[in-house]
């Protein structure tokens, strides 16, 4: 079975700085997809960025980027010029697509804090 | 178009009842996932319904089950509730299954 690991239950950033958050990954699948999912205070998880696994080209979405090394089975989110609206839990999933149809595997999260 | 929407948002129950739980999922999606969030096992898949059809499941006891109908709300059901169930419990829907999930707000529901 697929795990995800984040190592980092909580971290912090200063406003406009750059954080980067860990996750990794255990699988022994080819092809799958990777996410990023944020959740604020408010619990509305919300999908930040997807990396498939078969790109070598890391996702990026305004702010947001990834650093993914799939021989290393490491999947990290870079946010750059953090904002206040930045601070929540973020979550690393996994989902594979070699299986037909499979759920979403989440990570335990970090929660990021945003200083002014 | 309006978000996933989940009714209740906040539910008491006291051990032994049984609660339904409803989802309405994103127009056009027939893909509805139910998850459970609590601190300690945190996001925990419970199951997944698409076209009214049962599509995958999770590692939960029978206690909980699920079902889709025919407009694509999903409702879940859990049956002789255990302190152990209070949770947050979120759906998800996407347009077909395996494409990328949007969430709802989430039930939070407390078991006494």
């Amino acid at each position: 079975a697929q795990t995800v690991t984040q190592s980092q239950p909580e971290m912090s950033v200063q406003e406009a700085e750059t954080v980067t958050l860990s996750c990794t990954y255990d699988t022994s699948e080819s092809d799958y997809y990777l996410f990023w999912y944020k959740q604020p205070p408010s619990r509305q998880m919300i999908l930040v960025i997807r990396q498939e696994a078969y790109k070598q080209q890391n996702a990026t979405e305004n702010r947001f980027s990834v650093n993914f090394q799939k021989a290393a089975k490491s999947f990290s989110l870079k946010i750059s010029d953090s904002q206040l609206g930045d601070a929540a839990m973020y979550f690393c999933a996994y989902r594979s697509t070699t299986s037909g149809n499979t759920p979403l595997v989440f990570g335990k999260g970090t929660r990021l804090s945003v200083i002014a | 178009k309006a978000g996933v929407t989940q009714t209740p948002r906040y539910l008491i129950k006291t051990r032994g009842q049984q609660v339904t739980l409803s989802c309405s999922p994103i127009s056009g999606h027939r893909s509805v996932s139910w998850y459970q969030q609590t601190p300690g096992q945190g996001l925990q898949f419970l199951f997944e319904y698409f076209s009214e059809t049962q599509r995958n499941k999770g590692n939960f006891p029978g206690r909980f089950s699920g079902r889709q109908f025919s407009n694509s709300r999903s409702e879940m059901n859990v049956s002789t509730l255990e302190l152990g169930d209070s949770a947050l419990y979120l759906c998800a829907s996407s347009p077909t299954a395996g494409r990328k999930q949007y969430f709802g707000p989430g039930t939070r529901l407390t078991v006494t």
